[in-house]
């Protein structure tokens, strides 16, 4: 079963720290590029950041609103993709899921589409005094 | 950065009508648009890729089209698990991924 499960979500205090976990299973993960995604409770979905494969050199990239404090890695032996937040805010405060981006070739138009088609449940992070 | 904007926030239809989503994009973002549904209390799930071509498993109800700046997301005969929270979002310029605000499907 292709599955993503989300752990290390808690309550922490603003300007601490927190390391979310995402264990991949089911599927070739050390070929896929994951992304973390962020929803406050009632709103709206929040993309935060992604990490590519190795063949596309593990490259990063984050939303402007946590690019500076959060950082993605990955152990690919290890089926595992990690988000370490740092200096968090009370706005940091969501539910966080990881995401498989996956590609899809069109052979008549000879173009790559991608969607995010596995998700975990999710991983609850409060940030407050 | 582009902008998502979703209309309206929220639709309300009765079972088995046909539902219409819009989804704006504030440039253009060609075909790289996807679609997404999330029930409450449970994690989104993919719908439509490439603006058009629906994900494994879901049910042909489910219609997606548009390119460019305007995309339309079509459930021709709802059904009761179709009500839920419908959201798109760009791939086409990266960072960010960016998602609209979401349209909410409510029983009329």
């Amino acid at each position: 079963e292709v599955q993503l499960v989300e752990s290390g979500g808690g309550l922490v205090q603003p300007g601490g720290s927190l390391k979310l976990s995402c264990a991949a299973s089911g599927f070739t993960f050390s070929g896929s590029a994951m992304h973390w995604v962020r929803q406050a409770s009632g709103k709206g979905l929040e993309w935060v950041g992604r990490i590519r494969s190795k063949a596309n050199s593990y490259a990063t990239a984050y939303a402007a609103s946590v690019k500076g404090r959060f950082t993605i890695s990955r152990d690919d032996s290890k089926n595992t993709a990690y988000l370490q937040m740092n200096s968090l805010k009370t706005e940091d405060t969501a539910v966080y899921y990881c995401t498989r981006l996956s590609e899809y070739y069109d052979s008549l138009t000879y173009y790559y589409y991608y969607g995010m088609d596995v998700w975990g449940q999710g991983t609850t992070v409060t940030v407050s005094s | 950065e582009i902008v998502m904007t979703q209309s309206p926030a929220t639709l309300s239809v009765s079972p088995g009508e046909r539902a219409t989503l819009s989804c704006r994009a504030s440039q253009s973002v060609s075909s790289n648009l996807a679609w997404y549904q999330q029930k409450p209390g449970q994690a989104p799930r993919l719908l439509i890729y490439g603006a058009s071509t629906r994900a494994t498993d879901i049910p042909a109800r489910f219609s997606g089209s548009g390119s460019g700046t305007e995309f339309t997301l079509t459930i021709s005969s709802l059904q009761s698990e179709d009500f839920a929270v419908y959201y798109c979002q760009q791939y086409n310029n990266w960072p960010p991924y960016t998602f609209g605000q979401g349209t909410k499907l409510e029983i009329k």
